[in-house]
Formats: structure tokens, sequence, C-alpha cells
């Protein structure tokens, strides 16, 4: 069974540069995947970020971006703010009925 | 603006049923898939289930074939849960989702998600 991996904690200093990755448990992680990106406060509905690998969801800063990094997809934040500090979920679509999603990543901003 | 709302969830016993529901408005519901997605507490988000445009083609995750069925009612612009045999593994948040434009394959807009307990 395909897992796809994330990073389960990251920090990142406010106004610094952090990279999160999707990995697959077996093989690259490529554009046919779509990976798409979401972001979720605790306690709240998750909020689409990134799809088709980097283009940003309607009303998300650029500071969030999207790309292929290697065998993963990655979600790139710059400039990183306080409001950042939640979880982040990518997902990878394999088929109609095949849809993964990673583990999310917790992020700290401090 | 796209509103989807859920209702249905509740308490239900080891081996009972649910029957979740998925109020949508703000857009044209036989133009876009849907989804159901859920959270177990603390846990990360699992994908459950999606509906395609008219309802004709629907696809499920292994964990719950021959449990779960998805639905719509386009006279009602709802979409529907129907969940039978519930184990306390279904304890979770449950959110209807929205699926972007053909070809992109994600998630364009989220509910703010339906709480089932399965409980003794």
């Amino acid at each position: 069974q395909t897992v796809v991996t994330q990073e389960p904690a990251l920090s990142v200093s406010p106004g610094g540069t952090v990279t999160l990755t999707c990995g697959l448990s077996s093989g690259s992680v490529s554009t046919s995947y779509f990976p798409s990106w979401y972001q979720q406060i605790p306690g709240q509905a998750p909020r689409t970020l990134i799809y088709t690998t980097n283009t940003r969801s309607s009303g998300v800063p650029d500071r969030f971006s999207g790309s292929i990094l290697g065998n993963k997809a990655a979600l790139t934040i710059t400039g990183a703010q306080a409001d950042d500090e939640c979880d982040y979920y990518c997902v990878l679509f394999k088929s109609e009925d095949t849809w993964l999603f990673g583990g999310g990543t917790k992020l700290t901003v401090l | 603006q796209v509103q989807l709302v859920e209702s249905g969830g509740g308490v239900v016993q080891p081996g009972g049923s649910l029957r979740l529901s998925c109020a949508t408005s703000g857009f044209s519901f036989t133009s876009c898939a849907m989804h159901w997605v859920r959270q177990a507490p603390g846990r990360g988000l699992e994908w459950l289930a999606l509906i395609l445009y008219d309802g004709s083609d629907k696809y499920r995750a292994n964990s719950v074939k021959g449990r779960f069925t998805i639905s719509r009612d386009i006279s009602q612009n709802t979409l529907h849960l129907q969940m039978n045999s519930l184990t306390t593994e279904d304890t979770a948040v449950y959110y209807c989702a929205r699926g972007g434009k053909p070809g992109t394959h994600y998630i364009d807009s989220w509910g703010q998600g339906t709480l089932v307990t399965v409980s003794s």
C-alpha cells in the first residue's frame, strides 16, 4: 500500500522560509499526481492553498508556493507569519478511487 | 459564494447506521464533483468517497467499501453519505468538499464538518 510521507513537525522563525515536502513510500512524486496542499487550523475545516503542483487557490498570498523538488512535492512558505502556525496536508491524486492524503506537518513559528 | 453545510452527525452505537447530508449553494451542483473526507480525533485527513457530476460515477476508499455509499440529490442540491455497520474506528469529523475543475484533481472548497461518534 502506497503511503504519502510528510515531515511530522517543522519549525520556522518569524520572517523565515520553510519547505514542507510530500513524498511516496515507493516511487517519486511528479506533476502527474496533481499535488495539492491544504492548511488546517486545529478545530477548523481545511483551507485549500495550492493545486496542480504550483497554482495558488483564490486569496492565497504569494508567500505560499508549490513545486516539485527532486522526487517530492514541496510547499514553501517565505516570510513566515505567526498565523502560519498550523497543520499542513498534501494530497496526491492517483486515480478516481485513490486519493492519497499525507499524515500532515505541524508547523511551529517561533 | 460557495456554501457547504453538513448535517446528520451524532452519536450512534456500534453496528448502527447514519446518513449525513451536505446542503450546497452558490454554485452549479451538477457541474462539480463532490467528496467526503473525514478526520478522526487527533488524526489526519482521510479521503472517503467521490461522486462525479450527474452521480453516475462513484468511487470509495477501500476502508469504507461495502459500508458507505455516496449519493447526490440534484433536485435538492444536496450530497449524502449513507454509513452502515459503523465501528468505533469511524468516529470522526466528516467533511463535505467540492472538487476543482475537471482535470485538476483537487478539493477547492470545504464544509465545516459534522461530528460522528460511534460509542456504546
